[in-house]
């Protein structure tokens, strides 16, 4: 089965902590493609990051960087020194080879940013 | 606005009525997809058109929902006799198509609200 699991429904941080967010995926495909979307509270789905399967190098865009670790079906999100802007509902999701081109999303990890 | 553009943005009707929602693309995408999200949950896959080829209905959840779509440009999602359940904020996505591993860019949504 294909499955993208979340297992934090709900984190909360202090500005300037940095915040992991969990992302687990299940496939039986080996070529698949991963993302992170933010969903802020005006509700838009805003793309942040996209990863295939063939590239395992973890990516770090300013305060945001990314772990992909296909031993252990993980694609971890981390936010250093974060800021209350960052507060929104996080989604991870997967395209894999043999579904078309539908995302398959996670249940969405909420992060609350307190001043 | 160059992004994906649905109309209405809410929709409040009684059960039993039919309730139709626009979704206007990005100039030039030829893939669109429709998703549901329900209150606190990640995103459900709806229907997924690609150019001129048959949809993908695979997500639909019941013959009461249908979606069509013009070419590449707009399309509209049907949802007859609404029950309760069908409360979400629908959400539609437009990307480039080919690779089928593009982001996809979502639209802000309509906010459908059965009584």
């Amino acid at each position: 089965a294909q499955k993208v699991t979340q297992a934090q429904t709900e984190i909360s941080v202090v500005e300037k902590e940095d915040v992991t967010l969990d992302c687990v995926y299940e496939t039986r495909d080996t070529t698949y493609y991963l993302f992170w979307y933010k969903q802020p509270p005006s509700g838009e789905l805003v793309f942040l990051i996209r990863r295939n399967s063939f590239d395992e190098q973890n990516e770090i865009s300013g305060r945001y960087s990314w772990n992909f670790q296909k031993s252990t079906s993980s694609f971890n999100f981390t936010i250093t020194a974060s800021q209350v802007v960052d507060s929104a509902v996080y989604f991870c999701a997967l395209i894999y080879n043999n579904a078309g081109n539908m995302l398959t999303f996670g249940g969405g990890t909420r992060l609350m940013v307190k001043p | 606005g160059a992004g994906v553009s649905q109309s209405p943005s809410n929709k409040v009707t009684e059960k039993g009525k039919d309730v139709e929602l626009r979704c206007d693309p990005i100039s030039g995408h030829t893939a669109l997809y429709w998703y549901r999200q329900r209150l606190g949950q990640g995103l459900e896959f709806l229907i997924y058109f690609q150019g001129n080829s048959a949809p993908d209905k695979s997500g639909l959840p019941s013959d009461r929902f249908s979606a069509e779509r013009t070419g590449e440009s707009v399309s509209t999602l049907t949802i007859q006799r609404t029950q309760q359940e069908d409360s979400a904020v629908y959400l539609c996505a437009s990307s480039p198509g080919q690779p089928s591993n593009q982001p996809q860019h979502f639209g802000d949504g309509t906010r459908l609200s059965i009584l």
